[in-house]
């Protein structure tokens, strides 16, 4: 079965920092791979998505992220953070051609110190 | 814009109510999703439809169960709702899957829902 890991739970940095989200998954196969956010009172969103191609998806606010296949791995970063980068953040994993469900990651929550 | 919407932001009720939680795309989506969000525990799906008057068990679907009588509309049911069923829970809907892509889901709002 799939499963999707987050490294931490809850990271704190200060503005400017540099930021780096692990995620890795389990399944054989070919994945479709996502990060949402939900911000504070807001709708989970997708903040960027990877199918094919480039393994490096640059999504929305200055995030990217790269697919290493060969380590199963699918890292969020972000060179600065900014305070209304506060938000919690989900790793997601679709294995191609099985169904349209997609396995949630546990979230890592992200607060930012002015 | 894809707009998902759910019937009520917060919802307080008593152990062994019936509960219906109802959400609305206004995308024409083939695909709606039931997710229940707790903390520490991410989202974790309840139940899924692929179409009018279908469903499907995801992982979690012990002590609910789900209608689509129509395409835009989703409803999630706990026949008697318990304690442990407290939680935020959110819609989500999609275009089935085309070829090679996939398609987002797009969530709601969300309803926080308290069992007493």
């Amino acid at each position: 079965a799939q499963s999707v890991s987050q490294h931490n739970h809850h990271v704190i940095l200060s503005e400017a920092a540099s930021l780096e989200l692990g995620c890795n998954y389990s399944y054989g196969g070919t994945v479709n791979l996502f990060w949402y956010v939900q911000y504070p009172g807001q709708h989970l969103q997708l903040l960027l998505k990877y199918f094919s191609g480039d393994p490096l998806v640059k999504g929305i606010k200055g995030f990217e992220a790269e697919f290493i296949k060969s380590k199963f791995s699918f890292n969020l970063r972000k060179p600065s953070v900014q305070w209304s980068d506060t938000a919690e953040y989900f790793c997601a994993v679709n294995a191609v051609n099985r169904d349209d469900k997609i396995i949630f990651g546990k979230g890592t929550r992200l607060h930012i110190l002015p | 814009d894809v707009k998902v919407t759910q019937s009520s932001r917060y919802l307080v009720k008593r152990t062994g109510e019936k509960v219906f939680l109802e959400c609305v795309q206004d995308m024409d989506h083939e695909n709606m999703f039931w997710y229940r969000q707790d903390p520490g525990l991410g989202l974790r799906l309840i139940y899924f439809s692929y179409d009018v008057k279908m469903k499907e068990k995801g992982d979690i679907p012990e002590g609910y169960s789900v209608s689509r009588e129509k395409k835009e509309r989703f409803s999630l049911i706990l026949e008697s709702a318990s304690t442990n069923q407290t939680s935020m829970y959110l819609c989500a809907s999609s275009s089935p899957t085309g070829g090679s892509s996939y398609n987002e889901q797009f969530f709601g709002p969300g309803t926080r829902l308290t069992v007493l």
